[in-house]
């Protein structure tokens, strides 16, 4: 069976600080997809990124970088020069290739301070 | 329309009543998927269509929750004799079946059941 576990309930970071939000997964599928989504507190949800299993290089988007390492089953999003906006829900999210099946995270409340 | 639509936004329900939620996914996305989100938690996967088969209906609680999604479009999240503990936010999510793409999600119905 597949999961997701995002250690950090709660963080607290300074404004212009770089923040890491750790994710863990498993499977035992060979083939598989990783996301990330933030959820602000109007509760719609924003995908940021994505990492395949097969990738070869970490995925960037922006701001966004995505800290891959497969061996150790870690999918860490990175933020750099964190803003207020970025105050949200993160949440770690994995789709597996044999079944499409999404699951998520019990994420991450990320607080950014003044 | 452009994105996923979910109707109605909120519903206030009485104990022991049924309900029908509705997702319209993205034209031409042929995954979409269903999620309860309580306050706070990461989305908790219910049940996912691939067309118009149930791909994966391992998530539904209980034999009072039931999903369909007859022409391979529009979905309909049923709940029979509705409870207390079914009040949370439902989450429904459309994608392209490819592996790199992510889920869109709509708004989401808020379901208070009193």
């Amino acid at each position: 069976a597949q999961k997701i576990t995002q250690t950090q309930p709660g963080m607290f970071v300074q404004e212009k600080e770089a923040v890491t939000l750790d994710c863990t997964y498993d499977t035992s599928d060979p083939s598989y997809g990783l996301f990330w989504y933030k959820q602000p507190s109007s509760g719609e949800m924003i995908f940021l990124i994505y990492q395949g299993s097969y990738d070869q290089q970490n995925a960037t988007e922006g701001r966004y970088s995505l800290n891959f390492q497969k061996a150790r089953k870690s999918a860490n999003l990175v933020i750099s020069a964190s803003q207020l906006g970025d105050s949200a829900m993160y949440f770690c999210a994995m789709k597996v290739n044999r079944d499409d099946k999404i699951i998520f995270g019990k994420g991450t409340r990320l607080h950014i301070l003044p | 329309g452009a994105g996923v639509s979910q109707t109605p936004s909120n519903k206030v329900t009485e104990k022991g009543k049924y309900v029908e939620l509705r997702c319209d996914p993205i034209s031409g996305h042929t995954a979409l998927y269903w999620y309860r989100q309580s306050l706070g938690q990461g989305p908790e996967f219910l049940i996912y269509f691939q067309g118009t088969g149930a791909a994966d209906d391992s998530g539904l609680p209980n034999d009072r929750f039931f999903a369909v999604r007859p022409e391979g479009s529009v979905s309909t999240l049923k709940i029979q004799r509705t409870e207390r503990g079914d009040s949370a936010m439902y989450l429904c999510a459309s994608s392209l079946r490819l592996m790199n793409t992510e889920a869109f999600f709509g708004q989401g119905t808020r379901l208070t059941v009193v």
